[in-house]
């Protein structure tokens, strides 16, 4: 087990471009979220799935923020047209349902997250 | 809503004493978890401790132990016997049972002195 992992690690683009995040989540978990944290704040939530179904969307996910998680496994955060404001640190997480694993319920496993800058 | 609040956002403490973190929380729910993770520089954010709102003992995980006063809605972290390693971001969440959106404070970052 590899733990999540997060790719790119640092994005640096400039306004006005569109940037593709992916998570690969512990394999088997079958839920899987995106936070957002900007700098002096803690994690906000964006979105989860439950295998490629998004269950819940915050409002601070605009219309510019999308996110897919085709097969159930992997997922993508597609932001478009990036505003300055977009700059920030992505955190990807997962956890299983199952109660067997470590994964109990409310435990979240994190990735190192993506950090995008916004020039 | 929920909101979680941390007022301290430094702490520092000496190597091998106590230091206490904390946390204040407010929820209409009475189905709920409190958490604190631990985010050190550039690594990813572990969970240290968990506590469910129902249960009325505090949680402990070996150095690490909480001070649940749910009348309060406080959840302060006691970091017993303090270790370099323990130097880190450290972030107090909120879980309503029924949603899966964690709520976080703005972390108190704890730095452990020689």
């Amino acid at each position: 087990d590899t733990g999540v992992s997060q790719d790119p690690r640092h994005k640096i683009t400039k306004r006005g471009q569109n940037v593709t995040f992916r998570c690969d989540p512990i394999s088997e978990h079958n839920r899987l979220y995106w936070y957002r944290q900007t700098l002096g704040q803690g994690p906000e939530f964006l979105t989860y799935f439950q295998n490629e179904a998004q269950l819940e969307k915050s409002r601070l996910l605009s219309d510019r923020f999308s996110a897919e998680r085709p097969k159930g496994s992997f997922s993508t955060l597609e932001i478009q047209r990036t505003e300055q404001g977009d700059s920030a640190m992505y955190l990807c997480a997962s956890r299983s349902l199952d109660f067997g694993l470590a994964g109990n319920d409310g435990e979240l496993f994190f990735g190192e997250g993506s950090r995008l800058t916004v020039l | 809503a929920q909101t979680v609040t941390q007022s301290q956002p430094e702490m520092s403490v000496q190597e091998a004493e106590t230091v206490t973190l904390s946390c204040t929380y407010d929820t209409s729910e009475s189905d709920y978890y409190l958490f604190w993770y631990k985010q050190p520089p550039s690594r990813q954010m572990i969970l240290v401790i968990r506590q469910e709102a129902y249960k009325q003992q505090n949680a402990t995980e070996n150095r690490f132990s909480v001070n649940f006063q749910k009348a309060a809605k406080s959840f302060s972290l006691k970091i017993s016997d303090s270790q370099l390693g323990d130097a880190a971001m450290y972030f107090c969440a909120s879980h309503q049972g029924g949603s899966e959106k964690l709520v976080f404070g703005k972390g108190t970052k704890l730095t452990v002195n020689p």
